[in-house]
């Protein structure tokens, strides 16, 4: 049963516009939240995180929005670049047991 | 730059074989983990480290062991290689504390058992 849930394998976006990646879970004593970018023959690469205290953090392009009572987050990029064409995986953990539970992941292609 | 290494990029391997896999970080990290990865199923915990001889199981332990004797270096074994092993591993490195959620990445060994 997984706990952390990508449920669109992939997303195409233009280049410009906004891209949303989402990510629901199932356990509500996950108190902290990242998304990892993994480009191709390489491993993945943290990219932005949450704490369950706020509901959203900002990171230049990049924003993460946490809506806890829908058990549910999502990565906004503004504006898309061709160069954010990667797999990203949404994670969660619950407080410090040093287990990241990770989500299924989402390819995002960007279409110059 | 920070950097994590991984032994192999691919690697194949026979039914019953013994498998290594050296992972070695240059960033003085206490952590260290060891995943695989599998379409539809994202990364999954085989086992971490948060010191030298020190390891606790994560999710999916069986049929794997891990040696870390040395703080930059953590081994993951496969004591006898089987065909449902075949998978992406993946190693990665944090800090102690709270930044452990920030974990480094190898590129990852493909492994294939016939």
């Amino acid at each position: 049963d997984q706990q952390v849930k990508q449920n669109s394998p992939s997303l195409s976006v233009q280049e410009g516009r906004i891209s949303i990646l989402n990510c629901d879970y199932t356990n509500s004593m996950f108190d902290y939240f990242l998304w990892y970018k993994k480009y191709p023959a390489e491993g993945p690469t943290f990219l932005i995180s949450i704490s369950s205290i706020k509901d959203k953090n900002e990171d230049g392009r990049f924003t993460v929005f946490l809506n806890k009572s829908a058990k549910h987050l999502s990565l906004h990029i503004v504006p898309s670049q061709p160069g954010d064409s990667a797999v990203y995986f949404c994670a969660a953990s619950e407080g410090s047991n040093y287990q990241l539970i990770w989500g299924a992941g989402t390819k995002l292609i960007i279409k110059p | 730059d920070v950097k994590v290494t991984q032994s192999s990029r691919y690697l194949v391997k026979r039914t019953g074989e013994k498998v290594f896999l050296e992972c070695v970080q240059d960033m003085d990290h206490e952590n260290m983990f060891w995943y695989r990865q599998d379409p539809g199923l994202g990364l999954r915990l085989i086992y971490f480290s948060y010191d030298v001889k020190m390891k606790e199981k994560g999710d999916i332990p069986e049929g794997y062991s891990v040696s870390r004797e040395k703080k930059e270096r953590f081994s993951l074994i496969l004591e006898s290689a089987s065909t449902n092993q075949t998978s992406m591993y993946l190693c990665a490195s944090s800090l102690s504390g709270t930044n452990w959620v920030e974990q480094f990445f190898g590129p990852g060994t493909r492994l294939t058992v016939l």
